[in-house]
C-alpha cells in the first residue's frame, strides 16, 4: 500500500501572505489533486495534476498557484491569504488520468489558519 | 451541470441501529456515483462505487449502498452500526467520459454520531 503525507498539518499565516503547502504520495499515481474543504460545503476542486508538469484548473484556482515538478509530489500556493481562506486543504491522488472513473486516496490535509 | 445533494447534515443512532444516509444527484446521462468516509483529522477513504449492474454494492465494513435511477439517488445503508462508524460521510458523482478528464463533484457530506 502506498500513503499520501501533507505538510504542514497546521498551518497560520498572516493576510496577505504567499503560504505553500505541500503533497507527497508513493502510490506512484499519476493524477494529482488538491480540494479545500469548508465545513458544511464539501469539498471543492482547486487545481488537479495528470501528469508531471501538468496543470489544470478546478473549480475554485483564483487565488492560487499550483506545481507538480514531480510525479510524486504536488504543492498549492496561496498567494495572498485572507481570513475566509481558512479551510482544511486535502491533497488526493488516483491510479490513471481517467478521474471520475477512479478511486481517491487522500491525505489527512492541512488546515489553514489566517490572523 | 451535475449537483449531489445530502439533505441530512447530521444523523444521529444508536450502536446496533440500523441507519440510511441519503443521496441524491441530478445529471442525465452515463455517471459515476460513490461514497466515501473521512474520520475526524483525517482524509477521505473511498467506501464503495456504482456504475452499472447490480443497484445493491457492498463496500467495505458492512456498508451497502442503492443504485434507484428513477428517485435519482444512491443511499447508503448499515444493518447496524457500531460507535467506530461516526465520521462524516461524502457522497459524489462524476461523468462517464471516455476521452477527456471528469472530475468528482461531492455532495455537502452527513455527519453520522453513533451513540454507545
Amino acid at each position: 500500500g502506498g500513503i499520501i503525507t501533507q505538510t504542514p498539518k497546521f498551518l497560520i499565516g498572516q493576510e496577505g501572505q504567499k503560504l505553500t503547502l505541500k503533497c507527497q504520495q508513493n502510490f506512484n499515481h499519476d493524477t494529482m489533486y488538491w480540494y479545500r474543504q469548508d465545513s458544511g460545503k464539501g469539498l471543492r476542486l482547486i487545481y488537479y495534476s495528470i501528469t508531471e508538469n501538468d496543470l489544470q484548473k478546478g473549480d475554485l484556482s483564483e487565488g492560487y498557484d499550483a506545481s507538480r515538478e514531480k510525479k510524486s509530489s504536488f504543492s498549492l500556493t496561496v498567494t495572498s491569504a485572507q481570513k475566509n481562506e481558512m479551510a482544511v486543504f486535502l491533497c488526493a491522488s488516483s491510479p490513471g488520468p481517467g478521474g471520475g472513473a477512479e478511486t481517491l486516496y487522500f491525505g489527512s490535509g492541512t488546515r489553514l489558519t489566517v490572523l | 451541470t451535475q449537483t449531489v445533494s445530502q439533505s441530512d447534515a447530521h444523523v444521529t443512532v444508536f450502536e446496533g441501529d440500523s441507519v440510511e444516509l441519503r443521496c441524491n444527484y441530478s445529471y442525465g446521462g452515463s455517471i459515476y456515483l460513490s461514497w466515501y468516509i473521512q474520520h475526524h483529522g483525517h482524509g477521505l477513504q473511498f467506501l464503495l462505487k456504482y456504475y452499472s449492474g447490480n443497484p445493491v454494492v457492498q463496500g467495505v465494513n458492512g456498508f451497502e449502498a442503492e443504485f434507484s435511477k428513477s428517485d435519482s439517488s444512491f443511499h447508503l445503508r448499515k444493518a447496524s452500526v457500531h460507535w467506530s462508524d461516526s465520521a462524516v460521510y461524502f457522497c459524489a458523482v462524476s461523468l462517464l467520459a471516455s476521452s477527456s478528464f471528469s472530475k468528482l463533484v461531492f455532495g455537502q457530506g452527513t455527519s453520522l454520531s453513533v451513540v454507545p
